[in-house]
């Protein structure tokens, strides 16, 4: 089944705790996204992906980093996670190249930093 | 610079009845125009999208949209309601041809459908 595979679904930690959500997509895509949920502010992009060790900021980067050594992987870090960056993330991925294909989506890590 | 505005938070329907999940847009050249429905707990999932041709598109789970250039908007219907259909629903654009991502996601309607 073609998935995008998040983990962990659920974290609760505490500030400055450096943390990891993994991403991983078993579709061969080329493209890989990050963004996180707020309410009221609909779906921001952190980073994105065009490819193995090609990666970019999206709209709100501050805070975060990621890295593409795999195709298939594309792992969102908090080096020191602040209570601002409690929200709700969603990994994605689509077939580069093709801006017109719609992106699948994980089902989504809820973190909470106190 | 582009932007999607949902300018209802909730919207409430009788099940049976059509519904209506408004959408507008904005971006310098042509739009890519997607909708996506996300359920509790769930990722987004796409329903449609409108790339070019016709205007009327149609989608998952009996969905469509129609796409409206003058008045910039990409609506999404469909002609009789489900409970099921309860849902968070995003908008989304991009311009054809902008560059490496550029999606841009609406704030997102909530979808209530009563018995």
């Amino acid at each position: 089944e073609a998935q995008v595979t998040q983990n962990p679904r659920y974290l609760i930690t505490v500030t400055g705790k450096k943390l990891t959500v993994t991403c991983s997509q078993n579709m061969n895509h080329e493209y890989m996204s990050w963004y996180r949920q707020d309410p009221g502010l609909g779906l921001r992009q952190i980073y994105y992906s065009m490819n193995v060790e090609v990666t970019d900021k999206g709209d709100v980067p501050e805070g975060y980093k990621v890295s593409r050594k795999e195709k298939r992987n594309f792992p969102l870090i908090l080096e020191s996670p602040s209570p601002n960056q409690t929200s709700l993330y969603f990994c994605a991925s689509r077939s580069g190249g093709y801006s017109n294909q719609p992106q699948h989506f994980g089902d989504g890590t809820r973190l909470s930093i106190l | 610079a582009q932007s999607v505005a949902q300018p209802e938070d909730q919207v409430n329907v009788a099940e049976g009845n059509p519904l209506t999940v408004k959408c507008t847009y904005s971006v310098s050249g042509n739009p890519y125009l997607f909708w996506y429905v996300q359920y509790p707990n769930r990722g987004l999932q796409f329903l449609l999208k409108y790339i070019t041709g016709d205007n009327l598109v149609k989608g998952s789970y009996g969905f469509e949209a129609e796409f409206n250039k003058s008045q910039t908007s990409f609506h999404l219907k469909k002609p009789s309601a489900l409970v099921s259909d309860s849902a968070l629903y995003f908008c989304a654009v991009r311009e054809s041809g902008g560059g490496a991502d550029g999606l841009t996601f609406g704030k997102g309607t909530h979808l209530i459908i009563q018995p």
